[in-house]
């Protein structure tokens, strides 16, 4: 039972580089959801997606596109890496919108530098 | 006024203790509660949901004030492994997280 699995799970990047963060949920969620959360901070919703071709900002979308093609799949991509981006981020996925719980993935830590 | 606010914490006690946590909340048109636990480092996980004045699942107990806008967490019989930090989370139409409450259990 996988549930939410991210992929890389660390990655350092150089300024202005660019790369995807994969997400692939096996639970056929409709619901998933991409957040950062930063040293001290509370989880930040950066895009989220209510299902397959649907795809909305959260609070902090700048810097960030995401893409659903597919229920399993929703890809956080980074186009041009800044050091504030410097962040861990999790994808979470669930069966219905809040306030339905949701499954959150181990997290990818990120470092620009 | 933040959204969720939270004492940060530390809350340091012994094996055995009763400790309890409160949040509160601003936006009055909030309709579901949740208390997530969050390892150091790894992905928060769901410790209880609120959706009416509160419930209780063994040591821990979670209430809802909607007059005053606040809920708590109470830990009864601490243990060890309740080491951890709690994150308070509120639902409008979206999850709503505060920044967490550390809590370090000593023997």
């Amino acid at each position: 039972n996988a549930g939410v699995t991210q992929t890389p799970k660390f990655r350092i990047l150089k300024i202005g580089q660019s790369m995807t963060l994969q997400c692939t949920q096996d639970m056929n969620h409709n619901y998933m959801y991409w957040y950062r959360q930063d040293p001290g901070m509370g989880l930040k919703l950066i895009y989220y997606s209510v299902g397959a071709g649907i795809t909305d900002k959260g609070e902090v979308p700048n810097g960030y596109n995401v893409s659903r093609s597919t229920t399993e799949d929703f890809p956080l991509r980074l186009e041009l890496a800044a050091p504030s981006q410097t962040s861990v981020y999790f994808c979470a996925s669930s069966s219905d919108r809040a306030p339905q719980p949701q499954h959150f993935g181990d997290g990818t830590r990120l470092s620009i530098l | 006024r933040k959204e969720v606010e939270q004492d940060p914490g530390p809350f340091n006690v012994p094996e055995g203790a009763t400790v309890a946590f409160n949040c509160t909340y601003s936006n009055s048109a909030s309709q579901s509660f949740f208390w997530y636990r969050q390892d150091c480092r790894k992905e928060p996980k769901l410790l209880m949901s609120i959706y009416s004045s509160g419930n209780e699942d063994g040591r821990f107990t979670a209430q809802l004030n909607r007059a005053s806008q606040y809920i708590s967490l109470l830990i009864r019989d601490s243990k060890l492994s309740d080491s951890a930090t709690y994150l308070c989370v509120v639902s409008t139409d979206k999850l709503i997280f505060g920044t967490g409450t550390r809590l370090q259990v000593f023997p």
